[in-house]
């Protein structure tokens, strides 16, 4: 235990869908980061909060939508995926200086 | 930014033998850092090492750091069958990862 969730664990979804993929963390912590691992590719960092605000968008689709609302959780709302968008999906949460990163279970998205 | 790259990309051990795998980065860095990464699970911080610092211990690791040669190396002695994991570096202080070594201890 990290004390980072992430709901659901797997994700079965279709094109058209609307889904949505949480995380949470009881650290106290003020950053917060989504990553992206496909298969036999390193982890892509996605999207950075800091106090609630996005301080980094690495060039990700807009097909994925972050949502901070608070320090403590963190969401990635999915819509109109492609298949090649199976992965799974980490978030992370790290202190002030930023160092030390605590991950989540992750979440196993596979796009029909 | 930058990611460190891992050597070598696998490494297949037999218990109780040690493990090193290796981190090469470009840039100057405050730190870098190791991570564990069991199969389709998150990371796990392992150990942190600064760069006024050459060598780190953990229980079982050993984390050196030569910022002259900007490298850095892990090595895990008496490995054990529950060390199979893919095994991160990340230099500086922007948590950029690279492919990982893939570590397989046999019982």
């Amino acid at each position: 235990e990290t004390g980072v969730t992430q709901t659901p664990r797997h994700l079965v979804m279709g094109m058209t869908n609307k889904k949505s993929l949480k995380c949470e963390q009881h650290l106290g912590h003020n950053a917060m980061y989504w990553y992206k691992q496909s298969a036999k590719k390193p982890l892509e960092l996605m999207f950075v909060y800091n106090f609630k605000e996005q301080t980094e968008n690495n060039s990700v689709p807009s097909r994925f939508s972050p949502e901070c609302p608070n320090s403590s959780h963190l969401f990635l709302h999915l819509h109109t995926l492609q298949p090649e968008d199976s992965a799974l999906y980490l978030c992370a949460s790290s202190g002030t200086g930023g160092n030390e990163q605590f991950f989540g279970p992750g979440t196993r998205l596979t796009v029909l | 930014s930058q990611q460190g790259e891992e050597d070598p990309q696998a490494l297949s051990i037999q218990e109780g033998e040690n493990a090193t795998m290796n981190c090469s980065y470009k840039t100057s860095i405050n730190n870098l850092q190791w991570y564990r990464q069991n199969s389709g699970r998150g990371l796990v911080h392992l150990i942190l090492i600064r760069s006024n610092e050459r060598e780190k211990h953990s229980g079982r690791l050993r984390v050196t750091l030569d910022t002259s040669k900007k490298s850095s190396s892990l090595l895990i002695t008496a490995s054990r069958a529950a060390d199979t994991a893919s095994y991160f570096c990340a230099p500086g202080g922007k948590l950029i990862f690279g492919q990982g070594t893939e570590l397989s201890v046999k019982p």
